[in-house]
């Protein structure tokens, strides 16, 4: 199926661990972004890569750090985790940051639970 | 503020209309949109509109724009139990590559 797909979609963790969120898009899109949707549903950004490129990096703890192998992938790897990093992480992927409208097309979420 | 304001709860009666409001923030936004989240799912593109237009329709769905009060609405026709979720707006600020800012999120139920 064409989609924006995550791994795990859950995943329940010690503090202090380090994990990984793993993202593929195969529709061909050349942007993908990571944001995170805390309990109150209040959804926002983290990152986003453009062919391989950081362009955005909002306000995230250096524990955060994204890595895009390709264009179709964005991993998150997460070190030293917290409580307040539980919540649910969404990938999404566009066209191209110039496109008109951009839309986004987003990943099931992956919800993180951290002890 | 720096937030995009939606009211948290909206009930309605299946069959009623339902009306979703958003205040944002940036006159200068390009495009504007609405998502969907059902439970449990990741959130899909309802419609959008760009700033330089008032309306915009499609099928059961209107977008209401003013851009001098900086609100934006959805309106669902014969609102029906399937149209149970939540509902963003969102905004795409100038000069951000592409950055979409959020709200807060209204969660629609539909009673029979």
């Amino acid at each position: 199926d064409t989609a924006v797909s995550q791994t795990p979609k859950y995943l329940v963790t010690q503090m202090g661990n380090d994990k990984s969120i793993k993202c593929e898009q195969n529709l061909g899109h050349d942007t993908m972004y990571w944001y995170k949707q805390d309990s109150k549903k209040f959804l926002k950004i983290m990152f986003s890569y453009n062919n391989k490129e950081l362009i955005i990096n909002e306000t995230v703890p250096n524990r955060f750090s994204p890595k895009s192998p390709d264009k179709a992938h964005l991993n998150l790897h997460i070190n030293s985790l917290e409580l307040g990093d539980s919540a649910v992480y969404f990938c999404a992927s566009s066209h191209s940051r110039t496109s008109s409208y951009n839309e986004q097309f987003f990943g099931p979420g992956t919800r993180l639970t951290v002890l | 503020g720096e937030d995009v304001e939606q009211s948290l709860f909206l009930s309605v009666r299946e069959g009623d209309s339902s009306v979703i409001n958003c205040t944002y923030t940036d006159s200068s936004s390009t495009y504007l949109y609405w998502y969907k989240q059902e439970p449990g799912a990741g959130l899909q593109l309802l419609t959008y509109i760009f700033s330089n237009m008032d309306m915009k329709q499609d099928q059961r769905l209107t977008v209401l724009l003013n851009k001098k009060d900086k609100h934006l609405s959805l309106r669902i026709a014969d609102t029906q139990t399937g149209d149970s979720a939540i509902y963003f707006c969102a905004e795409m600020r100038t000069g951000t590559a592409s950055k979409l800012t959020f709200g807060t999120g209204t969660r629609l139920q539909v009673t029979l």
